[in-house]
């Protein structure tokens, strides 16, 4: 199972993009990247997801490079609400045993 | 629209105590998991389990144990319960689907005194 490496913390303000980079250098063929979003007190959610190149959705937009050794959670605008830790999990397509690191704690500032 | 459902969400148990944490889910998936989080640890496996019966030791399972005798139900059992299992246990589930996101349920935070 490939291993992920992300930041321990990260810093922003209000307005600013936030670009949060996750190594995972083990990747398989068929493993895809996918970063949830968690709250303190709550279960992590589904940010986003893809496999290669540049996925958007209405929250964030994940790029992943032509050796996919790393991908980079971009969030645009981020807000107070976007204070979270995010993590970065790479699986077995078809066979999905999550292993998730420590993950990245995000801290937006006023 | 609750997808995964833990039995409790706070809990105090005394050291030396059975527990069972119970987790449902209400989308066929295969695959179900359980963590426990800590602070500055992430979330860490205990056991996964990938269909009825099937069970799987992930990171950290001592002082664990699971059962899944129903697809959607998987329950996580310490079966002396310790001061050192205190912690926020975390249940998931997924399809064996290819590009598909893991729903998680609403945590139990376990406090053994």
């Amino acid at each position: 199972l490939a291993k992920t490496t992300q930041p321990i913390s990260m810093d922003s303000y209000e307005g600013q993009e936030v670009n949060i980079t996750c190594s995972h250098n083990n990747i398989a063929t068929n493993d895809y990247i996918t970063w949830y979003q968690q709250f303190p007190s709550q279960g992590p959610r589904f940010i986003i997801q893809g496999y290669k190149t540049k996925v958007t959705n209405e929250v964030a937009s994940l790029f992943i490079p032509a050796d996919r050794k790393s991908s980079t959670l971009s969030l645009p605008r981020v807000s107070l609400s976007d204070t979270a830790v995010y993590y970065c999990l790479v699986a077995l397509g078809g066979y999905n045993k999550l292993i998730f690191g420590a993950g990245t704690r995000l801290a937006v500032h006023p | 629209d609750v997808k995964v459902t833990q039995s409790s969400r706070y809990l105090v148990k005394r050291t030396g105590e059975k527990v069972f944490l119970e987790c449902v889910q209400d989308m066929d998936h295969e695959n179900m998991f359980w963590y426990r989080q800590d602070p500055g640890l992430g979330l860490r496996l205990i056991y996964f389990s990938y269909d009825v019966k099937m069970k799987e030791k992930g990171d950290i399972p001592e002082g664990y144990s699971v059962s899944r005798e129903k697809k959607e139900r998987f329950s996580l059992i310490l079966e002396s319960a310790s001061t050192n299992q205190t912690s926020m246990y975390l249940c998931a589930s997924i399809s064996s689907r290819v590009n598909t996101e893991a729903f998680f349920g609403q945590g139990t935070r376990l406090t053994v005194v």
